[in-house]
């Protein structure tokens, strides 16, 4: 079982829809990182968080640490959000490596 | 001001080559992180610098590969005796900590396939 598991693997929606991406981890963390990565390669670091809620944009992240849960949230979605989202986590007492899941590809269709 | 930059962009080599895959960090960071990411798969954590203290090894997969990282610059991902399953998009990052609330920047890859 991967120390990191993200639901769903694949995702298509309508633009504007609301979306989940959900993300569970098996390890104790010190923090969690939503990536996103572009159909070219390009990765971009969207959130980083270890307990609460963050947002950017029409960007939400929301973490449980107790439930060692987390969930991205794209309101208004649009066709330029297309692309891999990865949930990445640092085990607590790491010195800084990141365990990844293995991505949600979200294809939005206008 | 500039990015996380890596060269080469595309590297194809010959079975048992040896193969160097250079990074730039952004000016000032003082961690470095190496990850590989197989087609299909996901991202996988290589090898981390941390100012002058003793890398983070745990990652590399083999023998084969070893990194080096000069002072808080430049760190070159060398792999030795480059085998099919070494191919892989190489991706570097770097942070201006290591502390739990430093954002990684990544770097746009080395795509590498062994022949």
């Amino acid at each position: 079982k991967n120390e990191v598991e993200q639901s769903p693997q694949n995702l298509t929606a309508q633009e504007g829809e609301f979306i989940t991406i959900n993300c569970s981890y098996s390890v104790g963390i010190s923090a969690l990182h939503w990536l996103q990565q572009h159909p070219g390669g390009g990765i971009v670091s969207l959130f980083m968080l270890s307990s609460g809620k963050k947002k950017h944009g029409r960007l939400i992240a929301t973490i449980n640490i107790q439930e060692k849960h987390s969930s991205l949230h794209i309101t208004a979605s649009h066709p330029r959000d297309s692309a891999v989202y990865i949930c990445a986590v640092r085990p607590g007492g790491s010195q800084g490596n990141l365990i990844f899941g293995k991505g949600t590809k979200l294809s939005v269709k206008p | 001001g500039a990015g996380v930059s890596q060269s080469p962009s595309n590297k194809v080599t010959e079975k048992g080559k040896d193969v160097e895959l250079r990074c730039d960090p952004i000016s000032g960071h003082t961690a470095l992180y190496w990850y590989r990411q197989r087609l299909g798969q996901g991202l996988e954590f290589l090898i981390y610098f941390q100012g002058n203290s003793a890398p983070d090894k745990s990652g590399l997969p083999s023998d084969r590969f070893s990194a080096e990282r000069t002072g808080e610059s430049v760190s070159t991902l060398t792999i030795q005796r480059t085998q099919q399953e070494d191919s892989a998009v190489y991706l570097c990052a770097s942070s201006w900590t290591s502390g739990i609330i430093a954002e990684q920047f990544f770097g746009p890859g080395t795509r590498l396939t062994v022949l």
